[in-house]
């Protein structure tokens, strides 16, 4: 049981390049969510999803889309990477049940240049 | 929206002594209220959680107190050990389905002195 699988673990991108980060669960988990950490900041919620097909603004959404078309993905695309989104992104996933537990990935630090 | 503010930003205490970590919140929607302790370049993993129809919580070492009414909530390590060196995140849910929707305090370091 993989749990919650992000890609890549690291990436360098340069100013206006775009990327997608990658998010797998094999929970079968109907909830899915993008946070970022900055330090000094905690996580800061980017976008989240309670199913395929619909997805929903966080705290943090500008720069930043999201697309839920499986209920195992939830791919998180920067459109034109600027250096203020350097941070680490994690990934979580929970569902609807006594056991609300979200479940994070291991992140990908994502740097800016 | 929910702001959770979280205290102390660094904690150090004697192996052995206890470790309080307090955090208020703003929303009164917010019910569910998890712990999570990172490690250095670790995901954040949940230690414990409460609901808001419950005032406390104990599992082994570590417990959570809620008073709703004053919307603050605080974590208690008791017999600290060297592993319990990390960082400790509060957060606040509405958990009206799942947790898609946490709001996190900005952490505590917890350092335990051998």
């Amino acid at each position: 049981n993989a749990g919650v699988t992000q890609t890549p673990k690291f990436q360098v991108l340069k100013t206006g390049q775009s990327m997608t980060l990658q998010c797998a669960q094999d929970m079968n988990h109907e909830y899915m969510s993008w946070y970022r950490q900055d330090p000094g900041m905690g996580l800061r919620l980017i976008h989240y999803s309670v199913g395929a097909g619909v997805t929903d603004q966080g705290e943090v959404p500008n720069g930043y889309n999201v697309s839920r078309s499986t209920t195992e993905d939830f791919p998180l695309r920067l459109l034109s990477a600027a250096p203020s989104q350097t941070s680490v992104y994690f990934c979580a996933s929970s569902t609807a049940s006594r056991n609300t537990e979200a479940f994070f990935g291991q992140g990908t630090r994502l740097t800016v240049v | 929206g929910e702001n959770v503010e979280q205290h102390p930003s660094t904690l150090s205490v004697q192996e052995g002594d206890s470790a309080v970590i307090k955090c208020t919140y703003s929303d009164s929607a917010s019910n569910y209220f998890p712990w999570y302790k990172q490690e250095l370049g670790k995901r954040p993993q949940l230690i414990i959680d409460i609901r808001s129809n419950v005032g406390e919580k104990k599992d082994q070492r570590i417990a959570v107190t809620l008073n709703k009414t004053a919307k603050h909530f605080s974590l208690h390590i008791t017999e600290t050990q060297p592993e319990d060196s990390a960082v400790y995140f509060c957060a606040a849910s509405p958990l009206i389905f799942g947790n898609e929707k946490l709001t996190f305090g900005t952490g505590t370091r917890l350092t335990i002195i051998p």
